[in-house]
């Protein structure tokens, strides 16, 4: 399977705890992207790598939330000290960067439940 | 005003029948458009993109652009209980060396009754 991965698919964690996902792009694709998304909602943008760069955050990641891309290859989403409000599905997308053609594909989500 | 916006639904259809999924949109500047299919407890898969005014056809759907509307459309034909989904419209402007931004809709939850 060549498309994009993430790791774990579900995670279930209590109240003050700290969890990290994983997420590895399509192998040719220079762009990632994480979303988070809630249920009936549309996807949110969090934030946005160029090769190692992270290029645009947005207000919704809090000092609480972290990421990495350390060899512009795959990366870590972090949540600090998680809160009930932190429970939802978080997409990671990546793209080859075609200017304004570029597409992004998702990878299957983690669902996160804090407890 | 939301950025992006989509009649949440249920949209129900007969089997057989044309469905029709309505975006408007409020940046202006915004050069892309994109409707992703989600099924419940799944991530969005790609269905169309378009980029110019106009009528675009790809199988059994026609993704439908005017910006000077500022309104995406999806018309699905010949639609099939599999179709039965949540259609996510999501608009794109390009930041150059920044990259590119994704603003979703809240999705319009499609129903496809046998």
């Amino acid at each position: 399977d060549t498309g994009v991965s993430q790791d774990p698919r579900h995670k279930i964690t209590k109240r003050g705890q700290n969890v990290t996902f994983r997420c590895d792009p399509i192998s040719e694709h220079n762009r990632l992207y994480w979303y988070r998304q809630t249920l009936g909602q549309g996807p949110e943008f969090l934030t946005y790598f160029q090769n190692e760069a992270q290029l645009e955050k947005s207000r919704l990641l809090s000092d609480r939330f972290s990421a990495e891309r350390p060899k512009g290859s795959f990366s870590t989403l972090e949540i600090q000290r998680t809160e009930q409000g932190d429970s939802a599905m978080y997409l990671c997308a990546s793209s080859s960067g075609q200017g304004v053609t570029d597409t992004q594909y998702f990878g299957p989500g983690t669902r996160l439940t804090v407890l | 005003q939301k950025e992006v916006e989509q009649n949440s639904g249920p949209l129900s259809v007969p089997e057989g029948a044309i469905a029709s999924l309505n975006c408007t949109y409020s940046d202006r500047v915004s050069q892309s458009f994109f409707w992703y299919r989600q099924y419940s407890g799944k991530s969005p898969e790609l269905i169309m993109s378009i980029y110019s005014n106009g009528d675009k056809e790809d199988g059994r759907f026609t993704a439908q652009l005017n910006k000077a509307s500022q309104y995406v459309s999806l018309l699905i034909r010949d639609s099939q209980p599999s179709d039965s989904a949540t259609y996510l419209c999501a608009v794109n402007r390009w930041l150059g060396n920044a990259g590119n931004m994704l603003t979703f809709g809240g999705g319009t939850r499609l129903m496809v009754k046998p």
